[in-house]
């Protein structure tokens, strides 16, 4: 069993909708918790971080984390053909980006 | 600005050959990685520096080699390249103690023949 579980997808949706990206995980000592963003043939981008259990929210992204489930999600309100990407997780504990683990990324597009 | 830069961005090889993959950040980061990304396993890591003159090996080290001789440059080599090192592979660099918050080179796509 992966560490990270995260759904491949592809996920296809029309503009404007929500969209919901999860990852499930295994290791109780992971505390921090990434969203990266990965353009066709480009490197990934930190979208989202954040620490421990909670809600963060950064214009259309809201991340939740939830350590009971071990069970992240990033949610993208009002989604745009701009939003078509890879959308990778990542997590780590104390020992930081040393035992970074990523998901294998959800491909995502919006339709217009 | 050009942050984290990596050269070449194709490269292809025969099995047996060995090569050097550049990687160069400009935002004095002590934190350096290489990542190498293959479909349907995510990113998994190569080797990494926390500096100068410091290295370790990450997930999946075998058959590359890195070294850090100054605080931009974090060059992987491969030393004989088998099929299996056909790849995607990333540069990434921080500059938070922990190092979680990278940022990433784009990338060079490398096929073993």
């Amino acid at each position: 069993q992966k560490e990270v579980e995260q759904d491949p997808g592809p996920l296809s949706v029309p503009e404007g909708a929500i969209v919901s990206l999860n990852c499930t995980y295994s290791n109780s000592a992971f505390q921090y918790f990434m969203w990266y963003r990965q353009y066709s043939r480009k490197g990934p981008e930190l979208l989202m971080y954040t620490y421990s259990s909670g809600n963060k929210e950064d214009g259309r992204f809201t991340a939740q984390v939830d350590k009971s489930s071990k069970y992240i999600s990033l949610f993208i309100r009002d989604s745009q053909p701009s939003d078509s990407a890879t959308y990778l997780c990542a997590m780590s504990g104390i020992q930081g980006a040393q035992k970074l683990v990523f998901g294998q990324g959800t491909r995502l597009t919006i339709n217009p | 600005n050009a942050g984290v830069t990596q050269t070449p961005k194709f490269q292809v090889l025969k099995t047996g050959q060995s090569m050097t993959l550049q990687c160069a950040q400009d935002m004095n980061h002590e934190y350096m990685s290489w990542y190498r990304q293959d479909p349907g396993m995510g990113l998994r890591l190569i080797h990494y520096s926390v500096g100068a003159g410091i290295t370790d090996q990450g997930e999946v080290p075998n058959g590359y080699n890195v070294s850090r001789s100054t605080t931009e440059d974090f060059p992987l080599r491969l030393l004989s390249a088998a099929p299996s090192q056909t790849s995607v592979y990333f540069c990434a660099s921080s500059g938070d103690r922990a190092g979680e918050k990278l940022f990433f080179g784009s990338g060079t796509q490398l096929s073993v023949l």
